[in-house]
């Protein structure tokens, strides 16, 4: 069984400070995705991020796939109260014509100002 | 504009009722997905059609099906809610197999009473 295991499950902290969420997995993923989902509302998709090593960057936040593509980190700098909510990474495997995406459990950040 | 939609937002169903939700896309992917989430879990996958092809995931009870009857629309039916059912459904969409970057709605909260 294929797990993707986030640390930390929570996360409360000031505004202004940096935070780092990882996502970590035995198993090895052609791609990895960041989710970040508000209360009541679906998950949105952040990043996509596909070859080992790839870093990318979307305004404060940085994302970073591990080289070995089993693991990921999402790097959040001078966190503001809009980062609040809860952020889902998730795998993405191929076996023959199939396709699946596997969730972690999320982390949910509170960002107080 | 919502490119995913789902209706209603909040169902409120009797023990034992059948119930039915829906999920619309205007992206005209082939693949649509039925996630289940339970408060503080991650999405749970139920099933989902690749265009018309029907992949049941081996731990979705036979109470949930589903119907897809053209490429815009998906339904969840649930044939006999029961308490444990309550959750956040969330429908989303990929462009393919190979790509699974997902388009989630907004979801649909049930509640069993």
């Amino acid at each position: 069984t294929q797990l993707l295991e986030q640390s930390p499950q929570f996360l409360s902290i000031q505004e202004g400070e940096n935070l780092t969420v990882y996502c970590n997995s035995s198993s090895v993923f052609s791609s990895l995705q960041w989710y970040r989902q508000e209360p009541g509302e679906g998950p949105v998709l952040l990043v996509t991020v596909v070859t080992g090593g790839e870093v990318k960057k979307l305004k404060r936040l940085t994302f970073q796939f591990g080289d070995a593509r089993k693991d990921s980190s999402l790097h959040i700098t001078a966190a503001q109260p809009g980062d609040t909510g809860l952020y889902l990474c998730a795998g993405a495997t191929y076996g023959g014509s199939q396709g699946n995406l596997i969730f972690g459990k999320g982390t949910k950040l509170s960002v107080k100002p | 504009d919502a490119m995913v939609i789902q209706n209603p937002r909040y169902q409120v169903t009797q023990f034992g009722k059948p119930v039915t939700l829906s999920c619309s896309q205007t992206l005209n992917h082939n693949v649509m997905y039925w996630y289940q989430q339970k408060s503080s879990q991650a999405p749970k996958l139920l099933f989902h059609y690749y265009d018309k092809d029907f992949n049941n995931e081996a731990d979705t009870p036979d109470n949930f099906q589903s119907r897809r009857p053209n490429t815009s629309f998906c339904f969840l039916d649930i044939r006999s809610p029961g308490l444990g059912d309550a959750a956040m459904y969330l429908c989303a969409t990929s462009r393919d197999r190979g790509q699974l970057e997902a388009f989630f709605g907004q979801g649909t909260r049930l509640t069993v009473v």
